[in-house]
C-alpha cells in the first residue's frame, strides 16, 4: 500500500524568498509521484510528476521537485515565492506502471507575506 | 473538449434526502475517480472506474453511497438518506490510465460542493 506525509500543514514565506514545502511517501512499489496545487475555489492543477526519468523535476510556475529514495522524500522548491503562489498545495502518490488507486496527503498551505 | 465537468457545483439539501452528483470525463479517458475532499483535508480516495467497471471502493464509501458509470461515459455519485458529515467537495478526475512514462496523471474537475443542513 502506498501512503504520504506533508510535514507542514501551514507554511509562510515572504515573498522574494525561497519556498521549501515537504513531503515524504511510502509505497510497495517504484513510486509515482506528483504535486498538485489547489488555488482558492479553483480546481486542483498538476505542478509536476515523477516518473523515474530524472530525480530532479521540473513544474509550471518555476517549482522544482527532486525525488530521494534514500530519505523516501519528494520536496516541493521555489527559488523565489510570488504572491500568486499563495494556494494550498498537495502531494500525491501511486504505484509506477501500475493502475493502483492514487492517494494524496493532507496538503500544506502556503502563505505569502508581502 | 473542454476537460471534465460536474454537475452541480453546489447542492445545499436537508438531512435525509437524496443527492446524485454528475460527472463528464474527458472523452478519450477511459478511467475515472471520484474523491471527497473536507474542509482543510486533502482529497480521499472514494471509488474509481475503468471504462463501465468499477475496479475498487474505498471503504469510505458506506452502503448509502453508489456510483455507477453505465456507459463508460460519464458518471454519477448518489448519496442516500444525506447526513451533516456527508459535508464535503465531491471531485471527479480522469484519466488515460498508465502512460508510456509510467504515471497516471489525473485531471480534476471544479468539484460539487454538498451542504446537508
Amino acid at each position: 500500500a502506498q501512503s504520504v506525509t506533508q510535514l507542514d500543514s501551514h507554511v509562510s514565506v515572504s515573498e522574494g524568498t525561497p519556498v521549501l514545502l515537504r513531503c515524504n511517501y511510502s509505497s510497495s512499489y517504484s513510486p509515482s509521484l506528483f504535486w498538485y496545487v489547489q488555488h482558492p475555489n479553483k480546481g486542483l492543477q498538476l505542478l509536476l510528476k515523477y516518473t523515474s526519468a530524472a530525480t530532479l523535476v521540473k513544474g509550471i510556475n518555476g517549482f522544482e521537485a527532486e525525488f530521494k529514495k534514500s530519505e523516501t522524500s519528494f520536496h516541493l522548491t521555489k527559488p523565489s515565492a510570488h504572491m500568486s503562489d499563495a494556494a494550498e498545495y498537495f502531494c500525491v502518490v501511486s504505484n509506477m506502471n501500475r493502475d493502483d488507486k492514487i492517494i494524496f496527503g493532507k496538503g500544506t498551505r502556503l502563505h505569502i507575506l508581502p | 473538449d473542454t476537460g471534465v465537468s460536474q454537475d452541480p457545483r453546489h447542492k445545499i439539501t436537508k438531512r435525509g434526502q437524496n443527492v446524485t452528483f454528475r460527472c463528464d470525463p474527458i472523452s478519450e479517458h477511459n478511467r475515472l475517480y471520484w474523491y471527497r475532499q473536507t474542509l482543510g483535508q486533502g482529497p480521499e480516495f472514494l471509488t474509481y472506474f475503468q471504462n463501465e467497471a468499477q475496479l475498487e471502493k474505498s471503504r469510505l464509501l458506506s452502503d448509502r453511497f453508489s456510483a455507477e458509470r453505465p456507459k463508460g461515459s460519464f458518471s454519477t455519485l448518489e448519496i442516500q438518506r444525506t447526513e451533516q458529515g456527508d459535508s464535503a467537495m465531491y471531485l471527479c478526475a480522469s484519466s488515460l490510465g498508465v502512460g508510456p512514462s509510467g504515471a497516471n496523471v489525473l485531471t480534476f474537475g471544479a468539484g460539487s460542493r454538498l451542504t446537508v443542513l
